[in-house]
């Protein structure tokens, strides 16, 4: 069974912090996704990393995909408060298939508070 | 409307009953998916569409649960003999293509089933 693990699970920093919350695996993955979601809302789509050793910039938001394709980091330079959400990593093996079948397997999510 | 609809919102039922929870996904999106997100954890899969026939209902819990999408647009989750257990929101995505890298998910605000 492949599962993801994101750390940490909580994270409360005040703004203008720099953060990296984290996204590992035992298994390899064929892409991975991050996705951001606030409460009451549906997740949304931020990145999504196909290649190992990959680096993707979103504005403040910097994501890197592991050289094993195994693990990601989520890196946020001078958090500010609309920041605050759950941030949740997804990933999706292609198997056979060479193609998204649709069965993203998330991980539990780091929520993250950016205080004023 | 010009994102994924999900209806209800909110749903509070006993235990034992039936539930029908329906998905109307963004025009044109031929890939439709189910999620389940309990409290604290990250949203797990469930069954996928590609166009009227689940491609994958690998995830469905057990056969309480049954999905359908007739006419390749609008889908509805069906839960029978609800159990406290089934008690999470129930969150629809749909893409506008499936079987390649994973394309953009749109996720809908989610359907909070409530069992008491």
């Amino acid at each position: 069974t492949q599962l993801l693990e994101q750390s940490p699970q909580f994270l409360s920093i005040q703004e203008g912090e720099n953060l990296t919350v984290y996204c590992n695996s035992s298994s390899v993955f064929s892409s991975l996704q991050w996705y951001r979601q606030e409460p009451g809302e549906g997740p949304v789509l931020l990145v999504t990393v196909v290649t190992g050793g990959e680096v993707k910039k979103l504005k403040r938001l910097t994501f890197q995909f592991g050289d094993a394709r195994k693990d990601s980091s989520l890196h946020i330079t001078a958090a500010q408060p609309g920041d605050t959400g759950l941030y949740l990593c997804a990933g999706e093996d292609w198997g056979i298939y060479g193609g998204s079948q649709g069965n993203l397997i998330f991980g539990k999510g780091t929520k993250l508070s950016v205080k004023p | 409307g010009a994102g994924v609809s999900q209806t209800p919102s909110n749903k509070v039922t006993e235990k034992g009953k039936y539930v029908e929870l329906r998905c109307d996904p963004i025009s044109g999106h031929t890939a439709l998916y189910w999620y389940r997100q309990s409290l604290g954890q990250g949203p797990e899969f469930l069954i996928y569409f590609q166009g009227t026939g689940a491609a994958d209902d690998s995830g469905l819990p057990n056969d309480r649960f049954f999905a359908v999408r007739p006419e390749g647009s609008v889908s509805t989750l069906k839960i029978q003999r609800t159990e406290r257990g089934d008690s999470a929101v129930y969150l629809c995505a749909s893409s506008l293509i499936a079987g390649g890298p994973t394309g953009e998910l749109f996720f809908g605000e989610g359907s909070r089933l409530t069992v008491l």
